[in-house]
């Protein structure tokens, strides 16, 4: 049981260059999130899925695309990177809320130069 | 604005001191109430919750916090501090006036002298 992985852990681009960061849970959770951690900012929610084919806005959305195709996978895109979405960004799913807890992946760490 | 807010935004305690880290909110209504924790170059885990019932909450490694309504506030505290505790610290709130979305504290850097 491999919880919830991303991938890349690391990446760098160029202004303008687009990429897509993928986030995948094993445990048939329903719900799936995209973070952003900025220092002294905490966690921000840039989308948010609450089942396979629905996406919904969270608090920062503005520059970036998600898909939820299949249950287990939620993808983050960057159409035309910026040096303002310089960030770590996490994934993480639950069970429905408010009851459950969330559960985080390991990061992407992404520069955008 | 409706927010989450960590007072601290760096600690730094030596060994065996105590720890409390203060979090306080602004939404009214039915609150569930989460601390997060992250170690240096892991990923978020889970410290502790309430949801509803003893309003003094007790989560992994000796952490506890208690839930006070009428100040909303939700104060992580631990009596002997380690160095392993060395982390960042984030509260979090699910709040049902905000869809029953999670919204973060900024985090509270804890930084333990041995």
């Amino acid at each position: 049981n491999a919880g919830v992985t991303q991938t890349p852990k690391f990446r760098v681009l160029k202004t303008g260059q687009s990429m897509t960061l993928l986030c995948a849970q094993d445990m048939n959770h329903e719900y799936m999130y995209w973070y952003r951690q900025d220092p002294g900012m905490g966690l921000r929610l840039i989308h948010y899925s609450v089942g396979e084919g629905t996406t919904a806005k969270g608090e920062v959305p503005d520059g970036y695309n998600v898909s939820r195709l299949k249950k287990q996978n939620f993808l983050l895109g960057l159409e035309s990177a910026a040096p303002s979405q310089t960030s770590v960004y996490f994934c993480a799913s639950s069970l429905n809320p408010p009851m459950y807890e969330q559960y985080f992946g390991p990061g992407t760490r992404l520069t955008v130069t | 604005a409706q927010s989450v807010s960590q007072h601290n935004h760096h600690v730094i305690l030596s060994e065996a001191a105590s720890l409390e880290l203060g979090c306080n909110y602004s939404y009214g209504g039915t609150v569930n109430l989460f601390w997060y924790v992250q170690y240096p170059g892991q990923h978020l885990q889970l410290l502790l919750k309430y949801f509803s019932g003893d309003p003094l909450v007790k989560g992994i490694k000796g952490f506890e916090a208690e839930f006070i309504k009428s100040k909303f506030s939700f104060n992580l505290r631990k009596p002997s501090v380690q160095w392993s505790d060395t982390a960042e610290y984030f509260c979090a709130v699910n709040a049902r006036e905000y869809g029953n979305k999670l919204v973060f504290g900024a985090g509270t850097i804890l930084r333990v002298k041995s």
